[in-house]
């Protein structure tokens, strides 16, 4: 089984800062398995990005994602209020079929 | 526009079976394209996923091996739903429960649509 590690745990930035999130797979993966999702309090997770890069229907543009092979990236460019949230990562294996998240990265108001 | 509606009770004793349902507006149980999901989330645990429902021709079900002994997805064509039973539960089974769309895509794999999320406590 893949194992997804993301950092920091808790990252905490202030408005207006650009926010870097790190997920990281135990072995080499497949970018079009590997997709992020924010989830605020009391919410389901809302997809912002698949395919490791690609802009879910609606997300701005300041949120974007990059990566390949075993290291993916989030980036938010520069940090709205409504941004501090919770993010994870989650991928796609095939054998056996089954999907699996990071622990999630916790981005907070500085 | 997608909508999952999850239903079903909150509170499970301890060795019964917690049951839930979910149900599609905007799309079909029976899409060719979709599959239909249900993710737990605990903060011993975090989001696990627990299996998963489509149709391709044929029905084909897939469980996360760690409840795969006691999970049953099920699909209903009649209500446009699908459902999930848990049995044997004990406190650790104790999480928010969604249902998810995976989205209609052959190349690309990720959840596109959830549903509002179950807090099931399992207690005496």
């Amino acid at each position: 089984e893949i194992v997804l590690t993301q950092s920091p745990g808790t990252l905490s930035l202030s408005p207006g800062e650009r926010a870097t999130l790190s997920c990281r797979a135990s072995q080499s993966v497949s970018s079009s398995y590997l997709a992020w999702y924010q989830q605020k309090p009391g919410q389901a997770p809302r997809l912002l990005i698949y395919g490791a890069s690609s802009r879910a229907t609606g997300i701005p543009d300041r949120f974007s994602g990059r990566g390949s092979g075993t290291d993916f990236t989030l980036t938010i460019s520069r940090l709205e209020p409504e941004d501090f949230a919770v993010y994870y990562c989650q991928l796609y294996d095939t054998s056996p079929p089954m999907y699996t998240f990071g622990q999630g990265t916790k981005l907070e108001i500085k | 526009q997608v909508q999952l509606q999850q239903s079903g009770p909150g509170l499970v004793k301890p060795s019964q079976t917690l049951s839930l349902t979910c149900a599609i507006s905007g799309d079909s149980v029976s899409s060719n394209s979709a599959a239909w999901n249900w993710i737990r989330q605990s903060p011993s645990r975090g989001l696990e996923w627990l299996g998963r429902t489509y149709y391709r021709s044929k029905w084909y079900i897939d469980y996360a091996v760690s409840v795969k002994s006691r999970i049953i997805i099920n699909p209903d064509t009649s209500k446009n739903q699908f459902s999930l039973q848990l049995n044997s539960v004990t406190p650790e089974d104790t999480a928010v429960y969604y249902c998810a769309r995976e989205a209609p895509s052959r190349t690309l794999w990720y959840f596109d649509y959830w549903g509002q999320g179950t807090l099931v406590t399992v207690s005496s």
